[in-house]
Parts: structure tokens; C-alpha cells; sequence
């Protein structure tokens, strides 16, 4: 089994939209968790951290689910630009370093 | 301004050469590390440093070589003996201290072997 999975989408959903991604973690220990957005051929980049309450950040939401291991983002209103890889990533502390997991990305499509 | 670059942003080589891959960053984070991009598929870690003169294997190791003189700078040697080097390789740093470290990342080199 995958430390981390992703659904690889893609999500096609039109303009205005909500939609939620979940992303599934396989180890207990696993301490602090993100959502980073990659666009075409390009770097990822941060979106959003995910903390235990839950947080926000204008249109997206992230949660952690720590009994069920999993963490969601949430998008309201989507635009044509939100169109990207979300990738989620874990990272826990294993034999003294910081070990991070990137998920495979699930991919959205914002449709006119 | 702060950031990570790496150079080149598209390498050519011909297959049996080594090629090093540049990654600096400016942001006096401790942590680097190096990752590999397959068309469709996600990151995958070959190596890590946390400090100066000590880095780790990562997931995919084999064929790769790294060294950190210097905490602003990382560089990746791919070998003649990384059997399917052609991909996208990023760079990224983080600070150390805290458990939410998020990576910053350099825009990337393409590397195609011919």
C-alpha cells in the first residue's frame, strides 16, 4: 500500500462549482500535512497547510481526519484558473530526519 | 529577492555522459532535497540533506549522486548508470525547526537523454 494515495481524477466540473478531494495516508505517525497546486510542466507551489482544526483560506478548505487518516481539500466556487494537480503531502519524522510523501496529484479540470 | 533557482531549465545529453543539475537556494533554509517527475506521475525523492557535509537516499537513489558543501547549494549528478534519466528534476528547501516545514521549490531542469 501507497504511504500516501490520491484519487488521479481527472475532475471535470464547470465553472462555479464546488469540489472536494480527499487523500488518503497510510502511516499513524505522520505529523504535519499540505496541499501544494503544480501546473502544467511547472513546480509545485504551497496552497495550503492542514492543521488539525481544520482552516480556510478564502474560496479552499482543508481538513484532517487523524482517526480515519485522511486530510480533504474543498473548493467553492470554482474558476478556470483553479484548473491544476493538487498533490498532497505528509511528513513525519523517521530515524531522526524529516521523511515527506508526495501523493500522485489529482487532477482537475475547471470547465467553461 | 529569496528563492531557489536551478540551471538549466532544459539539458540535452547524450546517453553515457554524467550531467550535474544546479539547485541554489537563498532562503538559508537547512533541509534540500532533490526529486524526479515522470510525465503523469508524481514526486519522487532520490536524495535529502538536513545539514551541511551529511545527506540520505531517498526513494530512488540508484544512478544518482549528491553533495552539500555548502547549505545554499545542492547539486545532483545523474550517472550513466541511472538507466531512464529523462524526466523533470525539482529542487526544493525547507527550514528544519517545527514540524509544519513546507518545501519551496526551483522552477526545475528538463533533462532528456538522447
Amino acid at each position: 500500500r501507497k504511504e500516501v494515495e490520491q484519487d488521479p481524477g481527472p475532475f471535470n466540473v464547470p465553472e462555479g462549482a464546488t469540489v472536494a478531494f480527499n487523500c488518503t495516508y497510510s502511516n499513524s505517525a505522520s505529523q504535519s500535512f499540505f496541499w501544494y497546486r503544480q501546473d502544467c510542466r511547472k513546480e509545485p507551489k504551497l496552497l495550503m497547510s492542514v492543521y488539525s482544526s481544520g482552516n480556510e483560506d478564502g474560496r479552499f478548505t482543508a481538513q484532517l481526519n487523524r482517526a480515519s487518516q485522511y486530510i480533504s481539500l474543498l473548493i467553492r466556487d470554482s474558476k478556470l484558473s483553479d484548473s491544476a494537480t493538487y498533490l498532497c503531502v505528509v511528513n513525519r519524522r523517521s530515524g531522526g530526519y524529516q521523511k515527506v510523501t508526495f501523493g500522485t496529484g489529482t487532477k482537475l479540470q475547471v470547465i467553461p | 529577492d529569496g528563492g531557489i533557482t536551478q540551471s538549466p531549465k532544459y539539458l540535452f545529453r547524450k546517453e553515457g555522459q554524467n550531467v550535474t543539475l544546479s539547485c541554489e537556494q537563498n532562503l538559508n533554509h537547512d533541509a534540500m532535497y532533490w526529486y524526479r517527475q515522470d510525465p503523469g506521475q508524481g514526486l519522487r525523492l532520490i536524495y535529502y540533506s538536513q545539514i551541511v557535509n551529511d545527506f540520505q537516499k531517498g526513494d530512488i537513489a540508484e544512478g544518482y549522486s549528491v553533495s552539500r558543501e555548502k547549505k545554499e547549494s545542492f547539486p545532483l549528478t545523474v550517472t550513466s548508470a541511472q538507466k531512464n534519466p529523462t524526466a523533470f528534476y525539482l529542487c526544493a528547501s525547507s527550514p528544519i525547526a517545527g514540524d509544519y516545514n513546507e518545501q519551496f521549490f526551483g522552477p526545475g531542469t528538463r533533462l532528456t537523454v538522447l
